[in-house]
């Protein structure tokens, strides 16, 4: 089945500063690559997605970039807020097309 | 309006019993899935159907079983009930397999489940 690495798995940064989260996974035939948000108590919720055909796709302040001969992607995070502050997750699909196999995730803290 | 809605929100229980948790979406969304979320913040998958036939169904005990009475429901019962069970469990849904739809998976708030 996918196998999942996220990087790091914890990380703090100073409101302003930029974040960058990197996801690794094992089966070259995903082709859908998102990314969640989950704060504190909270329900995992979208934030950004790219699919395979994209190399790199941006949403205000959050952008995600793809290597998929690499087969890895980046969730990037400029001008962080303590907002900002969530457990991030990626979840590329699996090889059967049926499910999102999600990393085990980043805790990002922002400090004001 | 809530768009997936799980209850209850917290069960407590103790060891050896048994629960059932549900889960309703009204987005029309064809899949819908469980999943569960350790101490750790591990999200891994238990269920997913679609259009309430069973897709996927990961290594989990024969305790856990799913059943969908449409595919706008899709309920999770729980049998003799172990310590290791406790957990938050979340409900998902997507407009097709795999999630390929403009808003991806919604979830809903998540069953906390503590066994005692």
């Amino acid at each position: 089945g996918e196998n999942v690495e996220q990087h790091p798995s914890t990380l703090s940064v100073q409101e302003g500063d930029s974040a960058v989260i990197k996801c690794t996974y094992s089966d070259s035939a995903s082709n859908y690559f998102p990314w969640y948000k989950q704060e504190l108590g909270k329900r995992p919720q979208l934030i950004i997605d790219i699919r395979s055909n994209v190399g790199e796709k941006k949403d205000q302040r959050i952008a995600v970039t793809l290597n998929k001969t690499a087969k890895h992607f980046s969730l990037h995070i400029t001008e962080t807020q303590p907002e900002d502050s969530a457990v991030y997750f990626c979840a590329p699909r699996n090889q059967a097309g049926t499910a999102l196999i999600f990393g085990k995730g980043t805790t990002l803290s922002v400090s004001s | 309006d809530t768009a997936v809605s799980q209850t209850p929100k917290y069960l407590v229980t103790q060891m050896g019993n048994d629960k059932s948790i549900k889960c309703e979406q009204n987005l029309g969304h064809d899949t819908m899935y469980w999943y569960k979320q350790d101490s750790k913040k591990f999200l891994k998958i238990m269920f997913s159907y679609n259009n309430k036939e069973l897709i996927i169904n990961e290594t989990v005990p024969n305790r856990f079983s799913p059943k969908s009475p449409d595919k706008a429901h899709l309920n999770l019962h729980i049998n003799s009930l172990e310590l290791g069970d406790s957990a938050v469990y979340f409900c998902a849904s997507s407009q097709d397999l795999g999630s390929t739809g403009a808003n991806g998976y919604t979830f809903g708030s998540g069953t906390r489940l503590t066994v005692v």
